[in-house]
């Protein structure tokens, strides 16, 4: 299966401050890659889309770029709403795999 | 705005069987690509299985002997059977579906289910 890396497992970030986020793959996914935002007690919330696109109602601080097996999650400016785990999956193999995800907390 | 809302027992016994069920509201069940996933501290969130508006499925070959994925349209309902469970199978359930090929833009709460004699 593929195997999905998250680095770093916490990001330490100031509200206002710019968060960077990566995933890597043991194989190539191609550009089937989401990512997801989860608070405590709450489902994942779909961020991004096909490596770089964003979901419905996902405001443009969100950014998503890479193919193949490197991915990077941007957030420009961390607003105080945006502290939570964020999690990459890809799609472009079975089966459907996560990462194990990145807590992005206040600094 | 699709909604999802799992129902199911919060406490199954070893080698019994787990039914889970996920009533959809807010659209169509034959719109979506479906799934269930879930989610522990041991294994984080773990695909389970898939099922097509075309009505195939996949399943994770770690539960394929033993997981069941169904859709009953009538019902607008999604339906998950694990059966032969161990406490490794203790986890948050969701079902989730998409509207894009298997990126999940609906997901339910979730529900807890622990096994345990």
């Amino acid at each position: 299966e593929t195997v999905m890396t998250q680095s770093p497992v916490t990001l330490s970030v100031s509200p206002g401050e710019r968060a960077t986020l990566s995933c890597r793959a043991s194989q190539s996914v191609n550009s089937n890659l989401a990512w997801y935002q989860q608070k405590p007690g709450q489902a994942p919330r779909l961020l991004i889309y096909g490596a770089s696109s964003r979901a419905t109602g996902i405001p443009a601080r969100f950014s998503g770029s890479g193919s193949g097996t490197e991915f990077t999650l941007t957030i420009s400016s961390l607003q105080s709403e945006d502290f939570a785990v964020f999690y990459c999956q890809q799609y472009g193999n079975w089966p459907l795999t996560f990462g194990g995800g990145t807590k992005v907390e206040i600094k | 705005q699709v909604q999802l809302q799992e129902s199911g027992p919060g406490l199954v016994k070893p080698s019994e069987t787990l039914s889970l069920t996920c009533a959809v509201s807010g659209g169509s069940i034959s719109s979506y690509y479906w799934s269930w996933i879930r989610q522990s501290p041991e294994k984080g969130l773990e695909y389970i299985a898939c099922f097509f508006n075309s009505g195939s499925t996949n399943y994770h070959p770690s539960l394929m002997s033993r997981a069941t994925i169904s859709v009953d349209t009538s019902k607008n309902q999604l339906s998950l059977r694990l059966t032969s469970v161990t406490a490794a199978d203790t986890a948050v359930y969701f079902c989730a579906g998409a509207s894009r090929w298997l990126s999940f833009d609906f997901w339910g709460q979730g529900t807890l289910v622990t096994v345990s004699s």
